[in-house]
C-alpha cells in the first residue's frame, strides 16, 4: 500500500513553454503533498507543501508565479513549471502524507526528470 | 530550526562487510528521525523510521539504526554489505510540531559502494 505515482517520468520541453507534473496517491487519500527538487549529486529541497482545497505554502526562494501548485483532490497534486528556463532543468519529486496517519511518514514518487532545452 | 548532517559523501565497502553510515541531527524539538535510500533516477523509499519508540530501530533489506539523544546521532548500519545495497542513503528529520510540522529536512545524502 501507500504508493505515489508521477507523470510523466521524463519531459523535454522548450525554453519559454509550461509543463506540468502530476502527482497521485493510487490507494490511499492524502490531505498534505510535498514537492521537492533535486539537483544533480545533491539532496532534496523541499519546494512547496500542498494542502487539499488550500493554497499552497511555498518555501523561502520558491517562486510561486512560477512554480503553480494545485491540489484539486485528496488523491492529486500538479506541479506546473511556467515558462520553463534551463535552470529549471532538475528532478522533481512529491510525496504524500496519508491522511490521518500522522505528521511524520511520508511516502515518496518516482519522480520526473526535466530537461529544459 | 532542524538540520542534518551526513558524515562522509561516499563511503565505499567490500562484499560481506559491516556498513555504517553516520547521520547527526539538530533540532530544537523532540525529532522523528528517517533513513531513505535512493537508486538511479528513482524516488525515495523508507528503509527505517524513529518516531520516539524503541530506540533501536530495525528496517528493511538488514539495516538498521539506533537513536542516540546523548550524540544526537541516528547512524544507520547492516552487518554484511550486499551488492544490491550499492545506492545513495539520505538521512531527513521531522518535527512534531513547531514552525517545522511535517516537513522533511534531508541531509546531503551518501553514496554507498559495494565491491565485490
Amino acid at each position: 500500500g501507500a504508493v505515489v505515482s508521477q507523470h510523466p517520468s521524463r519531459v523535454i520541453c522548450k525554453s519559454g513553454t509550461s509543463v506540468k507534473i502530476e502527482c497521485r496517491s493510487l490507494d490511499f487519500q492524502a490531505t498534505t503533498m510535498f514537492w521537492y527538487r533535486q539537483f544533480p549529486k545533491q539532496s532534496l529541497m523541499l519546494m512547496a507543501t500542498s494542502n487539499e482545497g488550500s493554497k499552497a505554502t511555498y518555501e523561502q526562494g520558491v517562486e510561486k508565479d512560477k512554480f503553480l501548485i494545485n491540489h484539486a483532490s485528496l488523491t492529486l497534486s500538479t506541479l506546473t513549471v511556467t515558462s520553463a528556463h534551463p535552470e529549471d532543468s532538475s528532478f522533481y519529486i512529491c510525496s504524500a502524507r496519508v491522511a490521518g496517519q500522522g505528521a511524520y511518514e511520508q511516502y515518496f514518487g518516482p519522480g520526473t526528470r526535466l530537461t529544459v532545452t | 530550526a532542524q538540520s542534518v548532517t551526513q558524515l562522509g559523501s561516499h563511503v565505499s565497502v567490500s562484499e560481506g562487510a559491516l556498513v555504517l553510515l553516520r547521520c547527526n541531527y539538530s533540532s530544537s524539538v523532540p525529532p522523528y528521525l528517517f533513513w531513505y535510500v535512493q537508486y538511479p533516477n528513482q524516488g525515495l523509499q523508507l528503509l527505517l523510521k524513529y518516531t520516539s519508540a524503541a530506540t533501536l530501530v530495525k528496517g528493511i533489506n538488514g539495516f538498521e539504526a539506533e537513536f542516540k539523544k546523548s550524540e544526537t546521532s541516528f547512524h544507520l548500519t547492516k552487518p554484511s554489505a550486499h551488492m544490491s545495497d550499492a545506492a545513495e542513503y539520505f538521512c531527513a528529520v521531522s518535527n512534531a510540531g513547531g514552525t517545522s510540522y511535517g516537513k522533511l529536512t534531508f541531509g546531503q545524502g551518501t553514496i554507498l559502494t559495494v565491491h565485490p
